[in-house]
Order: C-alpha cells, then sequence, then structure tokens
C-alpha cells in the first residue's frame, strides 16, 4: 500500500537553528500538508500547498516557516530559526486531486529543540 | 469559529465491553467528517470519511455514524489491539482539516 514518508523520524537541534523536515507524498497525490501535534495536545494544521504553491496557512505558519516542492517528489518543511516551543511531532500528509478523502499522513518528525 | 470536540478524553473498557466515542462539531461549512486512529509515536491512520447526515460506515469491530451535529463511533466487543486514540477531523469548505483532541481508549483483556 502506498506510503507518505517522513525523514528523519527523530530531529534534536538547537534553539536558534534552521532545520528541513523532509516528507516523500505517495506519487499521484496533489495537495500535500503539514501538521504538527505538541505532546499531548491536538493535531493543528499548519499549512496546505497544490500547484507549486501555499493554498492556505494557520496563525501558526509564521515567517519563520516555509514549504517547499524542490524537485516534484519530495516536500519540505523549513524552519528558519527553531524556539523550544517548535518541539513537536511533525506530520506530513497528502490527498488525491478530489474534494473530499481520507488524507495519508506519514509516521511524522519528532522534532526536539533544546 | 470552527471547533471539533470529542469526548471522553479518555475511556478504559473491559475486552468484549462495547461502547461509543462523541465528536460534535461546529463548522461553517461541512465537506466531510474523517475518523482516525492514532497510536503512540505515529501518524493518524484513516479509518472513515462520513459526508452526510445519516450515513453509516463499518470496519470490523468499529462503525461510524453521522447526524447533522455530531458523529458517533461505536466500538463493538473491543478487543485489547483496538487500544489507541481516535481522533475525530471535519473537513470544512476550504478542504482542509480540523481535528478534535481525541477519546485514548484503552481495552483491558
Amino acid at each position: 500500500e502506498p506510503e507518505v514518508t517522513q525523514t528523519p523520524s527523530h530531529q534534536v537541534t538547537q534553539m536558534g537553528q534552521e532545520v528541513i523536515l523532509r516528507c516523500v507524498p505517495i506519487s499521484n497525490h496533489l495537495y500535500f500538508y503539514w501538521y504538527r501535534q505538541i505532546l499531548g495536545q491536538k493535531v493543528e494544521f499548519l499549512v496546505s500547498f497544490y500547484n507549486n504553491e501555499i493554498s492556505e496557512k494557520s496563525e501558526i505558519f509564521d515567517d519563520q516557516f516555509s514549504v517547499e516542492r524542490p524537485d516534484g517528489s519530495n516536500f519540505t518543511l523549513k524552519i528558519r530559526s527553531t524556539k523550544l516551543e517548535d518541539s513537536a511531532m511533525y506530520f506530513c500528509a497528502s490527498r488525491p486531486d478530489r474534494a473530499n478523502y481520507g488524507y495519508t499522513f506519514g509516521s511524522g518528525t519528532r522534532l526536539t529543540v533544546v | 469559529e470552527d471547533q471539533v470536540t470529542q469526548s471522553p478524553e479518555a475511556l478504559r473498557l473491559q475486552e468484549g465491553e462495547s461502547s461509543s466515542l462523541n465528536c460534535s462539531y461546529t463548522v461553517s461549512g461541512l465537506r466531510g467528517l474523517f475518523w482516525y486512529r492514532q497510536d503512540p509515536g505515529k501518524g493518524p491512520e484513516f479509518l472513515f470519511t462520513l459526508y452526510s447526515a445519516g450515513e453509516e460506515k463499518e470496519k470490523e469491530r468499529l462503525k461510524a455514524t453521522l447526524t447533522k451535529k455530531e458523529s458517533f463511533l461505536h466500538i463493538t466487543a473491543p478487543k485489547p489491539e483496538d487500544s489507541a486514540t481516535y481522533l475525530c477531523a471535519v473537513q470544512t469548505n476550504n478542504n482542509d482539516m480540523r481535528f478534535g483532541a481525541g477519546t485514548r481508549l484503552t481495552v483491558k483483556p
């Protein structure tokens, strides 16, 4: 069964450093998402991406965040200057070109900012 | 403001003891309601999509139902392997997904 693949599974970084989280969505999917889940809290929407541009972003997704689809297969989330409160599980998800469909989520990257 | 509320926060059942999880929602426009299962340290795993009031979906011991204001996930004769957090999410008119906080289910043998 097709999967969304995320790397690394765990990233530890120092406060103020830049991190890039990587995702390989399912190959025929056209909509891509990043969500985060702070330990013990709900899954929160960050950003959606379609046709090589951001289609919507939440208030969490400020100027420190950016997304890119550099080569047609990878989908990345960059945090420019990490803060302690960025520590969370970051999930990538994708869906086909349909209005209503269950997203497929990756297994996540656990980001720890120290 | 769009809101998704799940109850209870946590539920402990004995193996074989059936029960229901609730998801109530207030959204400007509902395109679909989704149920996911999440195991510790993993991403949400898709279970069901419901689109309109009165719709029902079943999968093994799970059955999801939908009304205009809420959805239920019924678990019949649960087993320990059903222990997980069950997440409800709604897809709004702008196609984005908003999650509830989840119900943490523990099934004891």
